[in-house]
């Protein structure tokens, strides 16, 4: 495997159900980063750990809850989520203190929210 | 205001249009200017990356900052169907916080044959 790889690809789930995201990155960074990405939206920064520390947490409802175990693997734990949750959730990396910063994304997990 | 403005589109060009894609921006303390290519469920990835103002070309892609204005372009020339994709600007402050970036909403780009 290369890059960032993400799973699943696609999740449909109830508003009480507890499921998680998950990625990995194989590009030997140091920085990974949940966005969330709805139609007709920017790109939103939801998290962000660097070294494996949380250093970003941009006002996210405590029903999205981040864990970083290791700098290869990122999760995003979901719990309780509303209909307007659905969106498409990407995990990037990079090296933190790069010249261009440049993230590398994964495919991203399609969230459809019942 | 938006940090940042980005005309959704979608924008339909013919087969070897110049295309040109733009967003303008508030925050004068951007220095770092990226613009990002999203095929349809597949992620962004980097396309062309440029500091401060000026221009930069790759190939058939041509990035230009206009930091007086507020303004960045990106330009494709000989536009070809495998173009059709949603193209991102992003940008961010030059202060170390390496990987903040703030996004355009994108523009979908169709190239017809």
């Amino acid at each position: 495997e290369t890059g960032v790889t993400q799973t699943p690809r696609h999740l449909v789930m109830g508003m009480t159900n507890k499921k998680s995201l998950k990625c990995e990155q194989h590009l030997g960074h140091n920085a990974m980063y949940w966005y969330k990405q709805s139609a007709k939206k920017p790109l939103e920064l939801m998290f962000v750990y660097s070294l494996e520390e949380r250093v970003e947490n941009n006002s996210v409802p405590s029903r999205f809850s981040p864990e970083c175990p290791n700098s290869s693997h990122l999760f995003l734990h979901l719990h309780t989520l509303q209909p307007e949750d659905s969106a498409l959730y990407l995990c990037a990396s990079s090296q933190a203190g790069s010249p261009t910063g440049e993230l590398f994304f994964g495919e991203g997990s399609r969230l459809t929210v019942l | 205001q938006k940090e940042v403005e980005q005309d959704p589109g979608p924008l339909s060009v013919p087969e070897g249009a110049i295309v040109s894609l733009n967003c303008t921006y508030s925050n004068s303390a951007f220095q770092y200017f990226m613009w990002y290519r999203q095929y349809s469920r597949k992620g962004p990835e980097l396309l062309m990356y440029t500091y401060s103002s000026g221009n930069k070309e790759d190939g058939r892609f041509t990035a230009q900052v206009d930091k007086s204005s507020k303004y960045i372009s990106l330009f494709i020339r000989d536009s070809q169907p495998s173009d059709s994709a949603t193209y991102l600007c992003a940008m961010r402050h030059g202060s170390g916080n390496t990987g903040k970036l703030i996004f355009g909403q994108g523009t979908t780009l169709q190239v017809k044959p």
